[in-house]
């Protein structure tokens, strides 16, 4: 079957980094999805991997290894609105989107 | 409108009734898809459709269905409610180039 696994919950400090790990097992791989949740609110995209190694978008960054069937994201300088939920999802051979059950991230002052 | 449009924005329902989801776009993607989002479980593929005219069956298709008769509309149906489908409903859209979906706000659902 098709499994995608992220911590269900992590807490860190304001202004500090934190790492979020994604691990995946799935029919054929094209590509890797991190989408960050609020409470409440829709899934918005934060970024997109399918070729091995670190894509840097400001405060956030993505980290692909396709042998390892292995993401991170990774979120630098936190601030209290970085509070949400970070869902990574893998788009499998049928083009379609695996969605793992997402990390609730708690930033404390 | 700019984006995905999805009504109504929360409804309660009695088990056995009718209901219909709806979900517009303005942003002329192709591809559609409606997702129901449970706690603890990542969000789930109900149905989607790749360009107007066209539908096809997600992760979780039984006691929906869906009809794409034009671009910007994509309305999900429940023929006779059920408990069990008690969720949040997320509406997305992509274009078929990019892939990146984007999410309307979502329906709260609530069947008793």
């Amino acid at each position: 079957g098709q499994n995608i696994d992220q911590p269900t919950e992590m807490t860190a400090t304001e202004g500090a980094i934190v790492q979020i790990n994604c691990t995946y097992q799935t029919s054929g791989f094209n590509g890797l999805f991190w989408y960050q949740q609020h409470a409440g609110e829709a899934p918005t995209f934060l970024s997109y991997n399918v070729l091995d190694g670190l894509e840097e978008k400001g405060r956030f960054s993505s980290f692909l290894s396709r042998s390892k069937g292995y993401s991170y994201l990774l979120l630098k300088e936190l601030q209290m609105k970085d509070s949400a939920s970070y869902l990574c999802a893998v788009r499998d051979s049928n083009y379609q989107l695996i969605w793992g059950a997402g990390t609730k991230l708690i930033i404390k002052p | 409108i700019a984006g995905i449009t999805q009504a109504p924005t929360s409804q309660i329902l009695a088990a056995g009734r009718r209901m219909t989801l709806r979900c517009t776009q303005d942003m002329r993607h192709n591809a559609m898809y409606w997702y129901r989002q449970d706690l603890g479980l990542g969000l789930r593929l109900i149905h989607y459709s790749n360009t107007a005219g066209t539908t096809g069956k997600g992760e979780v298709p039984d006691g929906y269905s869906v009809s794409r008769a034009n671009t910007d509309d994509f309305p999900l149906t429940l023929a006779s409610a059920v408990p069990s489908q008690t969720s949040v409903y997320f509406c997305a859209s992509s274009d078929l180039t990019t892939d990146t979906q984007y999410f309307g706000p979502g329906t709260r659902l609530t069947v008793l």
